[in-house]
């Protein structure tokens, strides 16, 4: 199983700032199979990135993932109101599927 | 439009069975695989089981191998999960997902539907 560990737990910044989020795999995974998904309160998860760095239709060019083998990346370049939510990062490389605890994003 | 909907959630006692049922619309049902993904109250997501388009090879986590059974009935629309020997920390809400291989993730997800294991 690979394990996926995301950082920081909480992240607190303003409307405009950039956000980094980091998803650390416990062995290297092929960058074909790790996503991101953005959930909001009461909603179900909402995919945003596929294959790393592949946006899913209609998410804004704001919105991006980058990184290789063990360490991926989301980028929110500037962060609208919007973009608070929770982030999960999820890889598909091998059974069992496996996700990320979740980064929160918050409102400074 | 594309959906996912899911339906049988609801409360049932410890050791018990529930069937939940997802109907799809809008797309070519046969021709994606599928998931069942959980979220317990105020966790993250849980990834449970995978079935692809002809059904032919199925996935669990070890936490439901042997209790809970993946299905589809490609000519009714529907993915189905029979969850058995329920126990309390299978209290969650059920989300049932759509899988493009091409993608290798997620890309829709039903609204859930929850269950509840309580004595």
């Amino acid at each position: 199983e690979i394990v996926l560990t995301q950082s920081p737990g909480t992240l607190s910044l303003s409307p405009g700032e950039r956000a980094t989020l980091s998803c650390r795999a416990g062995q290297s995974v092929s960058s074909n199979y790790l996503a991101w998904y953005q959930q909001k309160p009461g909603q179900a998860p909402r995919l945003l990135i596929y294959g790393a760095s592949n946006r899913a239709t209609g998410i804004p060019d704001r919105i991006s993932g980058s990184g290789s083998g063990t360490d991926f990346t989301l980028t929110i370049s500037r962060l609208e109101p919007e973009d608070f939510a929770v982030y999960y990062c999820q890889c598909s490389s091998s059974f069992p599927i496996t996700f990320g605890q979740g980064t929160r994003l918050e409102i400074k | 439009e594309v959906q996912l909907v899911e339906s049988g959630g609801g409360l049932v006692q410890p050791g018990e069975s529930l069937r939940l049922s997802c109907a799809a619309s809008g797309f070519t049902f046969s021709s994606y695989e599928m998931n069942w993904v959980r979220q317990a109250p105020g966790k993250g997501l849980e990834w449970l089981s995978y079935i692809t388009s002809g059904g032919r090879s199925i996935y669990y986590a070890d936490s439901v191998k042997g209790r809970f059974t993946i299905s589809r009935d490609n000519a009714k629309n529907s993915l189905y999960l029979q969850m058995n020997s329920l126990r309390a920390d299978d209290t969650a809400v059920y989300y049932c997902t759509r899988w493009p291989w091409s993608y290798r993730a997620v890309d829709v997800w039903g609204k859930g539907t929850t269950v509840t294991v309580s004595s």
